[in-house]
């Protein structure tokens, strides 16, 4: 069964220092979406992702945070200049709207740890 | 905006047993989507079950399934015959029907504890 993985899995990096997270969507999905999940708390969305474009964005993603897919299969959240508060649990997800679905599919995550 | 609340932090229950979660949410949407997701210890999310708010018929996957009170904004998960490998975070998710550019709005997550 297809599904959505990252990588890394753990990055711990210092504060100030910027850090790339990548996802690897399902192959046919054409809706992409990041979201972090702080230690304790509930998951957070952070942006979504379509047609080459950021579609939708929460108050989180302020201008530290970026998104690209470089090629056909990466989609990446960059941070620039990281923070102890950005320390947290990022998910990577997709989804296909073709068949009238809009389930969201998860990655595995990627553990931020900001030192 | 949106807001899911679930009023429950921690529940647990003996293994078979059956088990509701609960999750009422506030919109003023008319089409919606809601789903339930589940975390074990490994953190990652799995989704469990949807519900479409057009469709009256409750959703059912299995051993889960939900009651869905559209005009109570009431969407709760029950699951039958609990096994071990139930035991995890489970959160309810509202999604607005915007083509799919939307994010899922959670819950702050039930953590249910299927004891042998």
């Amino acid at each position: 069964e297809p599904e959505v993985t990252q990588t890394p899995s753990h990055q711990v990096t210092q504060m100030g220092q910027e850090v790339i997270l990548r996802c690897v969507p399902i192959s046919n999905h054409l809706y992409f979406y990041w979201y972090r999940q702080i230690l304790g708390q509930k998951v957070e969305f952070l942006v979504s992702f379509y047609n080459n474009e950021i579609s939708e964005k929460s108050e989180i993603f302020d201008d530290q945070f970026s998104v690209e897919r470089p090629d056909g299969s990466n989609f990446t959240l960059k941070i620039r200049s990281t923070k102890l508060e950005d320390s947290a649990m990022y998910f990577c997800a997709s989804s296909d709207r073709r068949g009238g679905g809009y389930e969201q599919y998860f990655g595995p995550g990627t553990r931020l740890t900001v030192t | 905006a949106q807001t899911v609340t679930q009023s429950q932090p921690e529940m647990s229950v003996q293994e078979a047993e059956t088990v509701t979660l609960s999750c009422t949410y506030d919109t003023s949407e008319s089409n919606y989507y809601l789903f339930w997701y589940k975390q074990p210890p490994s953190r990652q999310m799995i989704l469990v079950i949807r519900q479409e708010a057009y469709k009256q018929q409750n959703a059912t996957e299995n051993r889960f399934s939900v009651n869905f009170q559209k005009a109570a904004k009431s969407f709760s998960l029950k699951i039958s015959d609990s096994q071990l490998g139930d035991t995890a975070m489970y959160f309810c998710a509202f999604l607005r029907d915007r083509g799919g550019a939307d994010g899922l709005t959670f819950g702050k997550g039930t953590h249910l504890i299927i004891q042998p």
